[in-house]
């Protein structure tokens, strides 16, 4: 039962474009979202994070959007670099359930020159 | 500050054995959470240990168990390996069982990949 959603396995983007990574999720229990980034033979890394209360977040080239109503999240990238390229994962968490992630299967990010 | 350390980083075992994957938490961090990633999918929680004690378990069978010792570090140990088991296994430690704003400070290992033939 996948309660996260990414439905794109993969996203090409030229350097300097705009990236645009979805994701979707089915349990509306959950009260905070995250991206985590991760490049091969490493452990993925914390991005950015918004709570429910909030329709956007910002973190310098970064920004989460959220529309509940909607069950769905995005991550902007803008400008894209080279160095983006990785596979991120969207993730959720109930508060209340000490720290147990639920994960989208990846979305491998390509930011061509 | 030393980060997440896993060992060993690949394993490779036969069904019905038995493995331990053992996970060094990021100085000062009290919590280790446990995560099963298979091929193509994302990390799937196992459990996690605070204090010693599991506080809190995923959909996993009982033969899946583990350990927190007292400095913190932890192992996964996996009875009667099946095919189905081969993934990466990925520890993630934090300054506390976070919950709500705080589960952004989970930092992860970069796993240890288990092969079950």
């Amino acid at each position: 039962d996948q309660q996260v959603k990414q439905n794109s396995p993969s996203l090409s983007v030229q350097e300097g474009r705009i990236s645009i990574l979805n994701c979707d999720y089915t349990n509306s229990m959950f009260d905070y979202f995250l991206w985590y980034k991760k490049y091969p033979a490493e452990g993925p890394t914390f991005l950015i994070s918004i709570s429910s209360i909030k329709d956007k977040n910002e973190d310098g080239r970064f920004t989460v959007f959220l529309n509940k109503s909607a069950k769905h999240l995005s991550l902007h990238i803008v400008p894209s670099q080279p160095g983006d390229s990785a596979v991120y994962y969207c993730a959720a968490d109930r508060g209340s359930t000490l720290g147990r992630l639920y994960f989208g299967r990846g979305t491998q990010l390509t930011v061509w020159p | 500050e030393t980060g997440v350390t896993q060992s060993p980083t690949h394993l490779i075992k036969t069904r019905g054995q038995q493995v331990t994957l053992r996970c060094s938490s990021q100085s000062g961090h009290n919590t280790v959470s446990w995560y099963q990633q298979a091929l193509g999918q994302g990390p799937q929680f196992i459990f996690q240990y605070y204090r010693e004690e599991e506080n809190g378990r995923g959909n996993f069978p009982p033969r899946f168990s583990g350990l927190q010792f007292p400095n913190y570090s932890s192992e996964l140990n996996v009875n009667a390996l099946e095919l189905d088991d081969s993934a990466l296994y990925l520890c993630a430690s934090s300054l506390g069982p976070s919950g709500g704003t705080g589960v952004e400070k989970l930092f992860f290992g970069s796993g240890t990949q288990l092969s079950v033939l």
